[in-house]
């Protein structure tokens, strides 16, 4: 089944303390971003990455770090994070080649607390 | 990159066709215009896209604009479970800046009575 995987689902941690969350697609897409999502704020785009080694900031990547080794994989690093980094975070990717290229796959989403 | 303007909110009855606009007077040539539904709980999901010409599959109904300034996204029989956040954004599927940097905004949230 054609998915994207984010781990963990949930996530309590204090600030400060380094943290990864995973993302991970098995449709061998190109492109790959993350988002934060806060109540009256929508969806705001943190990176993205255009294919393996090259990645970008969205409209908020102040706090993060992302990097794109291998096709698939496109974690989120957040090196010291503070409350103001509570949210529900999203990954997506979408192929970009051909007529199929244009749809994003979103994953169930993350929910971190920083206390 | 452009930008789209929706209205924070909606209203519909069940079994009645749905609306949603979408502007975005600063579209591109090669803007494609994408629309993702988020239900609650839910990552988004994918709905319609189109560039020029109306578009129809199996979710929804896409109506561009002639001069492709707005959209409007239809539903043709509302249900309960089309109750969402429904986003509008502009790809750039040439390859520019947009295609990489999406600005998704609050869009609209459809709430659907029975």
């Amino acid at each position: 089944e054609a998915q994207v995987t984010q781990n963990p689902r949930y996530l309590i941690t204090v600030t400060g303390k380094k943290l990864t969350v995973t993302c991970s697609q098995n449709m061998n897409h190109e492109y790959m971003s993350w988002y934060r999502q806060d109540p009256g704020l929508g969806l705001r785009q943190i990176y993205y990455s255009m294919n393996v080694e090259v990645t970008d900031k969205g409209d908020v990547p102040e706090g993060y770090k992302v990097s794109r080794k291998e096709k698939r994989n496109f974690p989120l690093i957040l090196e010291s994070p503070s409350p103001n980094q509570t949210s529900l975070y999203f990954c997506a990717s979408s192929s970009i080649e051909g007529a199929s290229r244009s749809p994003l796959h979103f994953g169930n989403g993350t929910r971190l607390t920083v206390t | 990159d452009a930008k789209t303007t929706q209205p924070n909110s909606m209203e519909s009855n069940e079994e009645e066709p749905v609306h949603l606009p979408c502007n975005h007077s600063t579209i591109s040539g090669t803007d494609y215009i994408h629309w993702y539904r988020q239900l609650p709980s839910q990552g988004p999901e994918y709905v319609i896209h189109g560039l020029t010409s109306n578009v129809n599959n199996r979710m929804a109904s896409l109506a561009i604009a002639e001069d492709r300034k707005s959209s409007t996204l239809i539903l043709h029989r509302a249900t309960l479970r089309d109750a969402a956040v429904y986003y509008c954004i502009l790809r750039d599927l040439a390859g520019g800046t947009s295609y990489g940097k999406l600005t998704f905004g609050q869009g609209t949230i459809l709430t659907v009575h029975p």
